[in-house]
């Protein structure tokens, strides 16, 4: 129940087209869903991060869209950069009540964007 | 503000010594949290601390142990290194836990190798 599934693995894309990352989740308990973005050497960095209450959050050329009924969210990245290549984290937490910031991480997707 | 530093930046070891890992939060964040990443476990959480208190702990043996200092500073620790601990260990920094969707800030991590 705590499992956050992450595909695909890895994704390859041209310069501009739309990247699609996709999440899916069991507890029905989390209530804050963030994406990492984590270049090589570095620590991952929070991109974007939604909570249950609204479908879609877009900032700038990454949108997430969230559907609470089948337990999936995904993260977009509008035309994508040679600078986006990285690899990407969804991860799920339930933050209120429960007093703790402990992230439950995807897998990773590998993002490579070819110009 | 300079952000979440963890030292030291790279480790190796051999079997059956132990290693203690720093991390200094984001100057006035009073959570630390702590995870460890390998290419087939992704990032797993080891533990929370807030307030010098542990708040929450991940499913790692007892070997892996923590704390935090009363200026918000925390160590790890991991006994008796097995070639399975090789990993990136990440801390991330908060403000409070539980209390707001806080975003959580990474460090670049100390990259521990096992011989």
């Amino acid at each position: 129940q705590q499992q956050v599934k992450q595909s695909p693995q890895s994704l390859i894309v041209q310069k501009g087209g739309i990247s699609i990352i996709n999440c899916a989740y069991e507890n029905t308990a989390f209530d804050y869903f963030p994406w990492y973005q984590q270049f090589p050497g570095k620590g991952p960095a929070l991109l974007i991060a939604i909570r249950p209450d609204v479908s879609e959050k877009k900032e700038g050329r990454f949108t997430i869209s969230f559907n609470k009924s089948a337990k999936q969210f995904s993260l977009h990245i509008m035309d994508s950069q040679p600078g986006d290549s990285a690899t990407y984290f969804c991860a799920a937490s339930k933050f209120m009540g429960g007093a703790t910031n402990k992230l439950i991480f995807g897998t990773g997707t590998l993002l490579a964007v070819q110009p | 503000k300079a952000g979440v530093t963890q030292t030291p930046r790279y480790l190796i070891k051999t079997r059956g010594q132990q290693v203690t890992l720093s991390c200094s939060p984001i100057s006035g964040h009073r959570s630390v949290s702590w995870y460890q990443q390998t290419p087939g476990q992704g990032l797993q959480f080891l533990f929370e601390y807030f307030s010098e208190t542990q708040r929450n702990k991940g499913n790692f043996p007892g070997r892996f142990s923590g704390r935090q200092f009363s200026n918000s500073r925390s160590e790890m620790n991991v006994s008796t290194l097995e070639l399975g601990d090789s990993a990136l260990y990440l801390c991330a920094s908060s403000p409070e836990p539980g209390i707001s969707y806080n975003e959580q800030f990474f460090g670049p991590g100390t990259r521990l190798t096992v011989l």
